[in-house]
């Protein structure tokens, strides 16, 4: 199990804003660590998709966006299109693991209804 | 063009050994630090190991710990993962990435390659 928490599932009509949650702790997005977000389409690698919390790599649409507060990070897609049913992962960095510091989130299906 | 390319994956039995490459192109190899990050069938993705480009200091998840070794040929512009005594929970796609932001706290994974299946069964 992973030390970031995410909603299994999320859902939305088109056109709706939905926000994928990610829930850590004082050791990694609490401690003021990056928190990157990545867009897993089925049967392809991920993509990176938000990186340092609130930034877009060129390319990426401006419906994605990310923001953080305290312990939690979330990520919005505003005006849900057909093509953002995937899994999104958020990943950042804890201090308290002692072995490999970088951290996936547990991840969260968009399903387009 | 960025591109990264894993092979050597396949179907080995439990206690075997496996070792994955990953081609590099379309960037400055020995200039960023690598990862191999793993998703099993149906489940999210785990990060499995870090190499750094400056001093090749080498990171490894707990599940993978003194049975999986991360190496890179900076001449040849590839990375591999020598796997040992592989186990049915080691059963996944893996895929090779390139890392951004530094080695440190900041890093994230800018490119991925398309995954090569490691499959652990008797």
């Amino acid at each position: 199990q992973s030390v970031l928490t995410q909603p299994p599932s999320v859902s939305g009509a088109p056109g709706q804003r939905v926000t994928i949650s990610c829930t850590g702790s004082s050791s990694n997005i609490g401690a003021g660590y990056d928190v990157h977000w990545y867009q897993q389409l089925p049967g392809t690698a991920p993509k990176l998709l938000i990186y340092g919390n609130n930034n877009r790599p060129s390319g990426v649409p401006d419906r994605f966006s990310g923001s953080k507060s305290g312990t939690s990070a979330s990520l919005a897609i505003t005006g849900l299109q057909a093509e953002d049913e995937a899994d999104y992962y958020c990943q950042s960095y804890d201090s308290s693991l002692t072995a490999l510091s970088w951290v996936f989130g547990t991840g969260t299906k968009v399903t387009v209804l | 063009e960025v591109q990264l390319v894993e092979s050597g994956g396949g179907l080995v039995q439990p206690g075997g050994s496996l070792r994955l490459s990953c081609a590099a192109s379309g960037f400055s190899f020995s200039s960023y630090a690598m990862s191999w990050v793993r998703q099993a069938p149906g489940k999210g993705l785990e990060w499995v190991s870090v190499i750094t480009n400056y001093d090749g200091r080498t990171y490894y998840a707990d599940s993978v710990k003194g049975r999986f070794t991360i190496s890179r040929d900076n001449s040849k512009n590839t990375l591999y993962l020598q796997m040992n005594s592989l186990r049915v929970e080691d059963t996944a796609v893996y895929y090779c990435a390139k890392g951004v932001g530094g080695s440190g706290s900041s890093m994230r994974l800018d490119y991925w390659g398309q995954g090569t299946l490691v499959t652990v069964s008797s």
